[in-house]
């Protein structure tokens, strides 16, 4: 159980364009999702806390205007890179909570956006 | 905000030693700490976590320690395996349920 994906895995994409990411549990209802950046070899930053039917809080320092969250449904949250550009390069993870008792996040595989 | 220090960065052991890794809290609200493992290329995986009301806790080769008062935790590796190598990342979170986590460790196992 608990199994999150994430589609694409992989996208490549000129400067200018707009990306988006889904990110959907498989197998249970996810009140709150989140976003992560990961540059190689470095830690998870989270970017943004995603609830289900309401806005997204974002982190200091994260453009809200630059990456669209939404979370329609209990079981998918998007995020979407606006006119993006090579230093959107990264690999993006979201994780998903399940219900609200339980604290633990399960990751999704990770998408690699690569911005030439 | 939380920070979470984690030290050390890299980590050799010899296959079948003990390894330590170690991270610090800043936020005194925190009260869940889990523990990820990550693979080169692939998603987080959760191998072990606490929970503020508990000083230790214990699954198979692994265990994690929680000193509150000094915060800081710790996991602890027993009878290392070469399949044990990976990053392994330690996260505080609070009553906002946000993840916040360290900067990760490298841990190489050799056989």
């Amino acid at each position: 159980g608990a199994v999150v994906s994430q589609h694409p895995s992989r996208v490549i994409c000129k400067s200018g364009t707009s990306v988006k990411i889904e990110c959907r549990s498989l197998d249970f209802q996810a009140t709150t999702m989140f976003w992560y950046r990961q540059f190689p070899k470095q830690s998870l930053m989270l970017m943004a806390t995603s609830n289900e039917g309401s806005k997204a809080t974002y982190e200091q320092g994260v453009e809200k205007d630059k990456f669209l969250i939404n979370h329609a449904s209990l079981t998918l949250s998007t995020l979407t890179v606006t006119s993006a550009h090579p230093e959107d390069s990264s690999f993006y993870i979201c994780s998903a909570r399940e219900g609200t008792l339980r604290e633990t996040q399960y990751f999704g595989p990770g998408t690699r956006l690569l911005v030439l | 905000g939380e920070n979470v220090e984690q030290h050390p960065s890299t980590l050799s052991v010899q296959e079948g030693d003990s390894a330590v890794i170690k991270c610090t809290y800043s936020d005194s609200a925190s009260n869940y700490f889990p523990w990820y493992k990550q693979e080169l290329g692939k998603r987080p995986q959760l191998i072990i976590d606490i929970r503020s009301n508990v000083g230790e806790k214990k699954d198979q080769r692994i265990a994690v320690t929680l000193n509150k008062t000094a915060k800081h935790f710790s996991l602890h590796i027993t009878e290392t395996q070469p399949e044990d190598s990976a990053v392994y990342f330690c996260a505080a979170s609070g009553t906002g349920n946000q993840f916040y986590f360290g900067t990760g460790t490298s841990l190489t196992v050799i056989p």
